[in-house]
């Protein structure tokens, strides 16, 4: 398997601007976590799905977040209108059940994001 | 609010020595804890987990436990350079099903 896979890796986008992260699970994952890394804040969980289904978004930061999962193979976290404050790496990580140490939650590469 | 606290670092320790990595967290009543090691510029992998109070070894690694004082430990046997990389700790909590993560400790093997 490919493991789980983001696009774009690198994304540079002006202020105001909408931008949309992509995921693709590992196929028969049935858990899909999106997180945010930054240096102040470290790694924050923002919104995971089971089944296509969102469970906790609590995480989000705010309205100009939302996050989709139409079907099993495909993700997106879209934030618009964009602001520099959002610049970080957003991951996405897939398992098969619940995150535990023998379903482990793999993390795809990662999208750099810069808003400037 | 679940916090997870490590101290960021960095850490550094020479080849051969054992490297002790910590970690505290808040919520009484997480129940799974891991440690994953992240290398600069790459996605976190997970290295080790724990459940339950006392020591579990894997290879070099021993992970510890003590959920009365709410801490977690890593111990890395033997350090090799190809160790050097930013741990991170991380506990799910009942009835939750992401996990909360620590900021990260760097650590540095010296050869």
């Amino acid at each position: 398997d490919a493991g789980v896979i983001q696009s774009p890796r690198h994304e540079v986008t002006e202020m105001g601007q909408e931008v949309t992260l992509r995921c693709k699970p590992i196929s028969g994952h049935d858990y899909l976590f999106w997180y945010r890394q930054t240096m102040m804040r470290g790694l924050e969980l923002l919104i995971y799905f089971n089944n296509n289904v969102p469970i906790d978004d609590s995480g989000m930061p705010e309205d100009r977040f939302s996050a989709k999962m139409p079907n099993a193979s495909f993700s997106t976290l879209k934030i618009q209108p964009s602001e520099p404050r959002d610049s970080a790496v957003y991951f996405c990580a897939s398992s098969l059940g619940r995150p535990e140490g023998d379903t482990e939650a793999f993390f795809g590469q990662g999208t750099r994001l810069t808003v400037v | 609010q679940k916090e997870v606290e490590q101290n960021s670092g960095p850490l550094s320790v020479p080849e051969g020595a054992i490297a002790s990595l910590n970690c505290t967290y808040s919520d009484r009543g997480s129940q799974s804890f891991f440690w994953y090691r992240q290398y600069s510029g790459k996605s976190p992998e997970l290295i080790m987990f724990i459940y339950s109070n006392g020591d579990k070894e894997d290879g070099r690694f021993t992970a510890q436990l003590n959920k009365a004082s709410q801490y977690v430990s890593l111990l890395i046997r033997d350090s090799q350079p190809s160790d050097s990389a930013t741990y991170l700790c991380a506990v799910r909590g009942g009835g939750a099903d992401g996990l909360t993560f620590g900021k990260g400790t760097h650590l540095i093997i010296q050869p």
